[in-house]
């Protein structure tokens, strides 16, 4: 069965750009997280949608947004980039909430 | 309060060692506490995960042992392999409601032949 597709693998954007990230979680799971991973701060929680409903948000500031569509499917778009928010942004799925599924993640570089 | 401390950083082990890897929380409303291995280029995968009314859990080579009154918990991979090397992480969190993973600082491993 297919796994957590992230898209794009790779990013390369300009300081005060915007991007945006997508998620396809496995089939039939509702519950999908996003977290930002460096070697500075590890693995850091950013948000969790469940059938469409944010469910939970991790600290970071208002420039870090998600959504979650019918199909389960997320997107993250992080605005007016800083040169911080590098970092590899990974996707996790799980049917229930628990046990959850990583993806590749999104290896996000600003320059 | 949300912190989980991972302990060491780094790790080498030689081939069929007993690798140990420590981490403890702080937040005693946790009841979820899975391990994950991230292998370079990529995302974590889940390994073996304990709930705190068992005090060991083993799958295959890895088993977690638990120890609710001292808040800590541990990973012990037996006859590790040079296919172990990789980065562990341990987590924490709730197991109702909306799930937020507290993570380790991760442990480097490395099995030498």
């Amino acid at each position: 069965k297919a796994g957590v597709t992230q898209t794009p693998r790779y990013l390369i954007k300009t300081r005060g750009q915007q991007v945006t990230l997508s998620c396809s979680p496995i089939s039939g799971h509702r519950s999908v997280s996003w977290y930002q991973q460096t070697p500075g701060q590890g693995l850091q929680f950013l948000f969790e949608y469940f059938s469409e409903t944010q469910r939970n948000k991790g600290n970071f500031p208002g420039r870090f947004s998600g959504r979650q569509f019918s199909n389960s499917r997320s997107e993250m778009n992080v605005s007016t980039l800083e040169l911080g928010d590098s970092a590899l942004y990974l996707c996790a799925s799980s049917r229930t909430g628990v046990g959850y599924t990583f993806g590749s993640g999104t290896r996000l570089t600003v320059v | 309060q949300q912190q989980v401390k991972q302990s060491p950083q780094s790790l080498i082990v030689q081939k069929g060692g007993i690798p140990i890897i420590n981490c403890a929380y702080e937040n005693t409303a946790f009841d979820y506490f899975p391990w994950y291995q991230q292998f370079p280029g990529k995302g974590p995968a889940l390994l073996i995960a304990i709930r705190p009314d068992v005090s060991e859990k083993k799958e295959g080579r890895f088993t977690i042992s638990f120890n609710k009154s001292a808040k800590q918990f541990s990973l012990h991979i037996m006859d590790s392999q040079p296919g172990d090397s990789a980065t562990y992480f341990c987590a924490a969190s709730l197991l109702q409601g909306a799930q937020k993973l507290v993570f380790g600082q991760g442990t480097r491993l490395t099995i030498n032949p």
